[in-house]
């Protein structure tokens, strides 16, 4: 069975600062993705980030990095030059023939 | 990637009855599944909704209080039946891409309120 952990239900950050959201998760598969998705209030769920468990190099977009470590199915979402529209719930989810999510975090950032 | 349009956004319905959620997708997908976010809470997937057979329901979830449709590769439909307060819940669709483009994504939800 999948799991996917994340240990920090909240989560805070000043403007400007940096952030890192954990994630653990546990699968059988050697070949699988990972996900950081972003939900506002409006509740629409937007993909952050992607991670290809084969590619070693760490995937980035614009302000959004991941740190993964594979051996230790690890995968954190570090958010650089935070903004106040980066507040939201945080889901980690790994692919399975659906996706499997993590509790989530919520982000909240001050000004 | 993909563009869903999911309806209604939201309902307050009575309790006893049943209302149907609409995923409408602008291209044909293979993959569609259901999600259900109680209050507070992560995304659980109900099921998947297969074109031309039965939806594949996860565990805890029965075809008699969540019925799919899935009439062909651009559209889905989810009835909540029978409701009762503990299935105030936002309701998701989702499509998977496969290839190069390998994702999901999701419609923008229908927050249901059973009173």
């Amino acid at each position: 069975a999948q799991t996917v952990t994340q240990s920090q239900p909240e989560m805070s950050v000043q403007e400007a600062e940096t952030v890192t959201l954990s994630c653990t998760y546990d699968t059988s598969e050697s070949d699988y993705y990972l996900f950081w998705y972003k939900q506002p209030p409006s509740r629409q769920m937007i993909l952050v980030i992607r991670q290809e468990a084969y590619k070693q190099q760490n995937a980035t977009e614009n302000r959004f990095s991941v740190n993964f470590q594979k051996a230790a199915k690890s995968f954190s979402l570090k958010i650089s030059d935070s903004q106040l529209g980066d507040a939201a719930m945080y889901f980690c989810a790994l692919s399975g023939y659906a996706l499997n999510f993590g509790k989530g975090t919520s982000l909240l950032v001050t000004p | 990637s993909a563009v869903i349009s999911q309806k209604p956004s939201r309902d307050i319905c009575q309790r006893g009855t049943s209302l149907t959620i609409q995923c409408q997708v602008d291209s044909q997908v293979t993959m569609m599944f259901w999600y259900r976010q109680q209050p507070g809470q992560s995304l659980t997937l109900i099921a998947t909704a297969n074109q031309g057979s039965e939806a594949t329901y996860e565990s805890g979830f029965v075809i008699d209080k969540f019925p799919i449709s899935r009439p062909n590769l651009t559209f889905s439909t989810l009835t909540v039946s029978n409701m009762s307060p503990e299935d105030s819940s936002i309701y998701l669709c989702s499509v998977g891409a496969l290839g190069v483009n390998y994702g999901y994504t999701f419609g923008s939800g229908t927050r249901l309120t059973v009173v």
